[in-house]
């Protein structure tokens, strides 16, 4: 059974000080790997996907990145506009294409 | 361009009534999915759709039901209603299979 876990559930950050959020798959053979961010009161919006091991793609202050079993959210410098739930989903070559979704990390980024 | 609108916002039902939501994907997209969002199980999958066919289906009770019209709007039914349904239901549209999914705000339903 493919499984997404996310770590931590809940981070609190300063304004400024940079932090990297965990995402640990296990999925018979990794399709692609999403990021996504969620604002209160609204759906999900797509940030990245990544889709083999070394790959990264950065956009403003977040930088993601993929290894074989993980992937990183890397947030440098964040500002209390960053604060969200980001959420990261893993599809498999061996289904349906239908994503696995983590619990999702709740950021808090204090001025 | 438009993005995915779901239809209503809130609703408030009552134990026993049934329910009928709505999504209208991005323009382009023909696969349309639902998912059930809760604070205790996160987001759980319940189906997809594709050019008027459900092409996968989630590990939910049959009183979740959906259907695609051939514009690809999408609607989804649940009967019977629970006071365990009470959740952000969230619809996602996307280009094809395996592509990012574009979310709309949901509806937050509430069964009393």
């Amino acid at each position: 059974e493919d499984q997404v876990t996310q770590s931590p559930e809940a981070l609190r950050l300063q304004e400024g000080e940079s932090s990297s959020l965990n995402c640990s798959y296990t999925v018979s053979g990794l399709r692609g790997l999403f990021w996504y961010r969620q604002d209160p009161g609204k759906g999900p919006e797509f940030l990245f996907t990544l889709y083999s091991a070394g790959e990264e793609k950065e956009k403003e202050r977040l930088k993601a990145t993929l290894t074989k079993k993980e992937s990183f959210l890397h947030i440098t410098a964040p500002k209390p506009e960053d604060s969200a739930t980001y959420l990261c989903a893993a599809t498999s070559s061996g289904g349906s294409y239908i994503p696995t979704f983590g619990r999702g990390t709740s950021l808090i980024v204090h001025p | 361009k438009a993005g995915v609108t779901q239809t209503p916002r809130y609703l408030i039902k009552t134990r026993g009534q049934q329910v009928t939501l709505s999504c209208s994907p991005i323009s382009g997209h023909r696969s349309v999915s639902w998912y059930q969002q809760t604070p205790g199980q996160g987001l759980q999958f319940l189906f997809e759709y594709f050019s008027e066919t459900q092409r996968n289906k989630g590990n939910f009770p049959g009183r979740f039901s959906g259907r695609q019209f051939s514009n690809s709007r999408s609607e989804m039914n649940v009967s019977t209603l629970e006071l365990g349904d009470s959740a952000l239901y969230l619809c996602a549209s996307s280009l094809e299979q395996g592509a990012p999914l574009h979310f709309g705000n949901g509806t937050r339903l509430t069964v009393t």
